[in-house]
């Protein structure tokens, strides 16, 4: 697995759009891009991944830059229940390396 | 559709003891993975079975050891319990004719406390 580097912690507002980096300068050209959450107290939950293109579903937006070594993860109207640790994994192999994440608080 | 179940969802153990921990994969995934997360910590992968054989393993001592039963369960097994053993215990379910490696789904998870 490449090595991934996120901040520890982050703040929103809440109704704003969340974006959360994630530097992973040494991704190979076939590794995917994961992006976890996990909600205190509870397993890890999938989100979304991305291999070149940018990626949108009912939950969040992927956005991988043209040279993959970095990408942004994009929750469009946070709430309340998005405050949760956020992993970024770039891997080709189902046993994750999961980093220690971004502590994503959203205020009020 | 239940999603991944894991059984029992806490237990305390004494050193040396051993403990077997339980997981029932998402309808229709036919590969468990488990994964191990101390307080604080990102979960660390253990291992991954498919079809009934150990596909794939992280960096844990032989005293980990697992099993998958032909209806896609799956035990986790760890003897002579350390300290330092306790923790979450993850179990995460995948198929194989999913899109890319990776896309996992996850229990509640077991916590484990060895006194």
């Amino acid at each position: 697995d490449a090595k991934t580097t996120q901040p520890p912690s982050m703040d929103c507002a809440e109704g704003r759009a969340a974006n959360l980096p994630c530097n992973h300068s040494t991704i190979s050209g076939n590794e995917y891009v994961y992006w976890y959450r996990q909600i205190h107290s509870q397993g890890p939950q999938y989100i979304i991944h991305g291999l070149k293109n940018n990626e949108t579903n009912e939950m969040a937006s992927l956005i991988i830059t043209e040279d993959r070594k970095s990408s942004t993860l994009i929750l469009p109207h946070a709430t309340l229940r998005d405050t949760a640790v956020y992993y970024c994994i770039a891997t080709l192999l189902d046993g994750l390396t999961f980093g220690k994440g971004t502590h994503l608080i959203i205020q009020p | 559709d239940a999603g991944v179940t894991q059984s029992p969802t806490h237990l305390i153990k004494t050193r040396g003891q051993q403990v077997t921990l339980r997981c029932s994969p998402k309808s229709g995934h036919d590969t468990v993975s488990w994964y191990q997360q101390a307080l604080g910590q990102g979960p660390q992968f253990i291992f991954q079975y498919y079809e009934e054989e150990e596909r794939q393993r992280g960096n844990f001592p032989d005293r980990f050891s697992g099993h998958q039963f032909p209806n896609y369960s799956s035990e986790l097994n760890v003897n002579a319990l350390l300290l330092g053993d306790s923790a979450l215990y993850l179990c995460a379910s995948s198929t194989t004719g999913r899109q890319a490696p990776g896309e996992l789904f996850f229990g509640e998870g077991s916590r484990l406390t060895v006194l």
